[in-house]
């Protein structure tokens, strides 16, 4: 019965360098969402899945992030060209219906930071 | 653009005192969550309002939900030092776009 994992948990990159975050959602969960929270700031939405399309990208800061989940289940949010102002941690939740109106189990965050 | 206001930043109480956090849309709501989320943790759900004016109860919490679908609240009875947290409203638009209030930080004091 594991939870929503992401990988890895602590993440510093060097400004410039591309980073690769890794969520692996609960089992079954239709919807996958990724959010930014900066410190002591509500997360931030960032993109929403639907199996495996993005029905939603908006939040996106800029065209250096990038996310898929190609089969429907693991998602990856890769971020090009790092920038300090994307040190944070990056939240991903998953939830059983498809829609984003249902609880939503959040996983336990990777924190970067970009030196 | 949508946004979800939550007042206030901070509440430091002493235990027993009771405690509520509010948020505001600038536009109706379709539902509102609220999370809490520990120092260092992630933010768990704790509950869910869809309906107009909408009450829930769960033990010392109580969850408001306004007539028009704007503005909800949290109420702590007797706050307890596991009480400690950020409580995040997370407001759901039509369009699944779900935007999360700035969050109260509250501390208790033994």
């Amino acid at each position: 019965g594991a939870g929503v994992s992401q990988s890895p948990r602590y993440k510093v990159a060097k400004r410039g360098q591309d980073v690769a975050l890794r969520c692996d959602p609960i089992s079954g969960h239709v919807s996958l969402f990724w959010y930014q929270q900066a410190l002591g700031q509500g997360p931030e939405f960032l993109t929403y899945f639907q199996n495996e399309a993005q029905l939603d990208k908006s939040g996106l800061p800029s065209d250096r992030f990038f996310a898929e989940r190609p089969e429907g289940s693991v998602s990856t949010l890769k971020i090009q060209r790092t920038q300090q102002e994307d040190s944070a941690v990056y939240l991903c939740a998953s939830s059983l219906p498809g829609t984003s109106a249902s609880e939503q189990y959040f996983g336990p965050g990777t924190r970067l930071t970009v030196t | 653009g949508q946004q979800v206001m939550q007042i206030p930043q901070y509440q430091h109480v002493q235990e027993g005192e009771d405690f509520t956090t509010y948020c505001n849309s600038s536009t109706t709501l379709s539902n509102i969550q609220w999370y809490k989320q520990r120092p260092g943790g992630h933010p768990v759900f704790l509950i869910q309002l869809v309906k107009s004016g909408e009450v829930k109860k769960q033990k010392r919490l109580t969850f408001q939900f306004g007539e028009a679908k704007k503005n909800s609240s949290l109420h702590i009875t007797a706050t307890q030092t596991t009480d400690v947290g950020t409580y995040f409203c997370a407001g759901n638009y039509n369009n699944n776009d779900m935007r999360f209030g700035a969050g109260t930080r509250l501390t208790v004091k033994p």
